[in-house]
């Protein structure tokens, strides 16, 4: 049950896109088309954003799509606002009724 | 709306037990699969429990397997931790998650979370 993968941090400015990574491994994001995102503001309650890999709940801007090849998830945020800047994780199934966590990624939005 | 409410952190010393509990409202909550779900102090999110919908099995990280308990109660709409045997690394803040309608796909809605400090 090891971490997935993310790094630190990433910025960009309004309007443009920035692309969050997550890698794992053969036993989960390989595996699995069951990769959800979660934005979380200071203070706040972490908040779905994408799950199956590219689905977007109900209420979540088109802006925020996911993808995934092999064993790597990305969340792709385009038109950035300055309330898009939190704090993402990445989450997949591990199987055996289990999942895993990425580090997190810090957002700045310059 | 979905609310889940975390109460029963606080502070206990290493080897002491707690329970937390995670009120939930706004959803018919014997039809979900729920999770905890902890977030150490400067550190990233980590699944700890997972229990159905019908609480028949329960399903446990590694790091916390043999001394974690999940449970539910159906008929309280409340979700449960019993955590003995705490360590130092246990400290985080425990959060409630409820399943999407494939358990395995995610946790949609979370509460607040709950702080739980081990420390002597």
């Amino acid at each position: 049950q090891s971490a997935l993968t993310q790094s630190r941090s990433v910025s960009g400015s309004p309007g443009q896109s920035v692309t969050i990574s997550c890698t794992g491994t053969s036993s989960d994001v390989g595996s699995y088309n069951y990769v959800s995102w979660y934005q979380q503001h200071p203070g706040k309650a972490p908040k779905l954003i994408i799950y199956n890999v590219s689905q977007r709940p109900s209420g979540v801007p088109d802006r925020f799509s996911g993808s995934k090849s092999g064993k790597t998830a990305s969340l792709t945020i385009s038109g950035l606002q300055t309330e898009d800047e939190a704090d993402y994780s990445c989450c997949s199934y591990a199987g055996r009724s289990t999942w895993v966590f990425g580090g997190g990624t810090k957002l700045t939005v310059l | 709306q979905v609310q889940l409410v975390e109460s029963g952190g606080g502070v206990v010393q290493p080897g002491g037990s707690l329970r937390l509990s995670c009120a939930a409202s706004g959803f018919t909550f014997s039809g979900y699969a729920m999770h905890w779900v902890r977030q150490a102090p400067g550190k990233g999110l980590e699944w700890v429990a997972f229990i159905p919908y019908t609480g028949s099995n329960t399903y446990y990280a590694d790091s916390v397997k043999g001394r974690f308990t999940i449970s539910r109660d159906n008929s309280k709409n409340t979700l449960y931790l019993q955590m003995n045997s705490l360590r130092v690394e246990d400290t985080a803040v425990y959060s409630c998650a409820k399943g999407l309608d494939i358990a395995a796909a995610g946790f949609d809605y979370w509460g607040l979370g709950t702080l739980v400090t081990v420390s002597s």
